[in-house]
C-alpha cells in the first residue's frame, strides 16, 4: 500500500506571494490533517478534511486554508506569506474512524 | 484543550544505556495515545499507541510504553539503546472529538543523541 505523498517536496518563496501544498493520503482512508512543524513552535495542527469537509481547524489566522476533493486528496493554500511561515507542512493521513495517522515526508516551505 | 508535556528536550546517552523518556498529558477522561519518531531526514513515523486494555504497550524497534492513568503518563522506554535511535521522539494525543477530527496535540519532542 501506497503511503502519504506530498507535492512538492521543497519550496522557496518571497513574502507577500502565495504558495499551494498538495497532499494524496492512503488509499482507502477519507480524512487528511495538516500540521506546521518549527524548531520554536514545534508540531501545530492546521485543520482536517473528511470527506470533502473541513471539521475543525487550528489556531492559524486565515491566510492558511485548505480544501479536500472527492478523491480524498487535499491542498492546502498560505496567502501573503510571511517569514515565519517558513516551516515544514505535514499532511497526515487518517485511518477511518481511529485517531491514528500516518505522516508524509512534508513540504520544506522557505519564504524569503 | 489537550496540552502535552514532554520533560527532556535533549536527551545524550551511550549504546546499550536504558532509556526513558516521560511524557504527561492533561486530558483525564478516556484517551489514546501516541509516541512518533522522526529519524534525521525522515518523516515521522508511528512508534506505538495506546487505545484501551493492557496498559504496557510494544511498538516497534524494541520500544515500549507504560499508560499510567493516575499520573496522566504515558512514558516511553527501551532496556539498550543503539546508535540508530539517534532521533527525535514526540508524544501526541488526540483532541477531544475522536476520529481524529481534531488532530494531534504533539509535545515539543526530545532530541534523543545516542553515541557509540
Amino acid at each position: 500500500k501506497a503511503g502519504v505523498t506530498q507535492t512538492p517536496r521543497y519550496l522557496i518563496k518571497t513574502r507577500g506571494q502565495q504558495v499551494t501544498l498538495s497532499c494524496s493520503p492512503i488509499s482507502g482512508h477519507r480524512s487528511v490533517s495538516w500540521y506546521q512543524q518549527t524548531p520554536g513552535q514545534g508540531l501545530q495542527f492546521l485543520f482536517e478534511y473528511f470527506s470533502e469537509t473541513q471539521r475543525n481547524k487550528g489556531n492559524f489566522p486565515g491566510r492558511f486554508s485548505g480544501r479536500q476533493f472527492s478523491n480524498s486528496r487535499s491542498e492546502m493554500n498560505v496567502s501573503t506569506l510571511e517569514l515565519g511561515d517558513s516551516a515544514l507542512y505535514l499532511c497526515a493521513s487518517i485511518l477511518t474512524g481511529t485517531d491514528e495517522q500516518f505522516f508524509g515526508p512534508g513540504t520544506r516551505l522557505t519564504v524569503l | 484543550a489537550q496540552s502535552v508535556s514532554q520533560h527532556n528536550h535533549h536527551v545524550i546517552l551511550s549504546e546499550a544505556a536504558s532509556l526513558e523518556l516521560g511524557c504527561n498529558y492533561s486530558y483525564g477522561g478516556t484517551v489514546n495515545l501516541f509516541w512518533y519518531v522522526q529519524y534525521p531526514g525522515q518523516h515521522l513515523q508511528l512508534l506505538l499507541k495506546y487505545f484501551s486494555g493492557d496498559p504496557l504497550v510494544k511498538g516497534i524497534k524494541g520500544f515500549e510504553a507504560e499508560f499510567i492513568k493516575s499520573k496522566f503518563s504515558f512514558n516511553l522506554r527501551k532496556p539498550s539503546v543503539q546508535w540508530s535511535d539517534t532521533a527525535e521522539y514526540f508524544c501526541a494525543v488526540p483532541g477531544d472529538s475522536g476520529g481524529g477530527a481534531d488532530g494531534l496535540t504533539f509535545g515539543k519532542g526530545t532530541h534523543l543523541i545516542i553515541q557509540p
